[in-house]
């Protein structure tokens, strides 16, 4: 049963500390996304990959974002310092990079105290 | 400027009646426009998608009508059960480009 995983699925940390969130594409998958959901914003983009090089990360804030592909398996999301407003959950999608078809993760909730 | 309009925001209909959700979109060179549908403590999930060479397409209970002309798009899902409870998003895109529409909570009374 191929789907995207996520690691850590729950995230306490306090304001200021370094956060990463792990993420393992659908083997074959050529394509990964980072999405940020909350209440008020619903869910943003917030980096695109294809092929492992970022495409697209301009929903992302520069200053204390970053994301990775260390390699096809793996997509790792860090924010540092993180603030309380990162507080969200932060989902992973890949997809086979036609179609335009994305495959969601679980989930990394994160609070950010 | 949201990319992608999704009403409504809230929606409750009985068993057996059908749910209608509705999305509008500005930019023509979206193609390819999908529906999620999401529970709690998950993520979303396809539901169904569409592009814009075909007007309509269903799979089972869902389906999904697309006007071209208006930059419309809708999902009907037909004899709504309460399992069908969830949030739905609409999602356009294009190359590089993805909204989501802001979620539309369905709650289907047995």
């Amino acid at each position: 049963d191929a789907r995207v995983t996520q690691t850590p699925r729950h995230k306490v940390t306090e304001m200021g500390q370094e956060v990463t969130m792990r993420c393992q594409p659908i083997l074959g998958h050529n394509t990964v996304f980072w999405y940020r959901q909350t209440m008020m914003q619903g869910l943003e983009l917030l980096a695109y990959f294809r092929n492992r090089a970022p495409l697209d990360d301009s929903g992302m804030p520069k200053d204390r974002f970053s994301a990775e592909m260390p390699d096809a398996t793996l997509a790792t999301l860090k924010i540092q310092p993180s603030e309380p407003r990162d507080s969200a959950v932060y989902f992973c999608a890949s997809g086979p990079g036609q179609g335009n078809e994305q495959f969601f993760g679980p989930g990394t909730r994160l609070t950010v105290l | 400027q949201q990319q992608v309009k999704q009403s409504p925001q809230s929606l409750i209909v009985q068993k057996g009646g059908i749910s209608i959700i509705n999305c509008a979109y500005e930019n023509t060179a979206f193609d390819y426009f999908p529906w999620y549908q999401q529970f709690p403590g998950k993520g979303p999930a396809l539901l169904i998608a569409i592009r814009p060479d075909v007007s309509e397409k269903k799979e089972g209970r869902f389906t999904i009508s697309f006007n071209k002309s208006a930059k419309q798009f809708s999902l009907h899902i037909m004899d709504s059960q309460p399992g069908d409870s969830a949030t739905y998003f609409c999602a356009a895109s294009t190359g590089n480009q993805f909204y989501f529409g802001t979620g539309t909570s369905l709650t289907v009374i047995p």
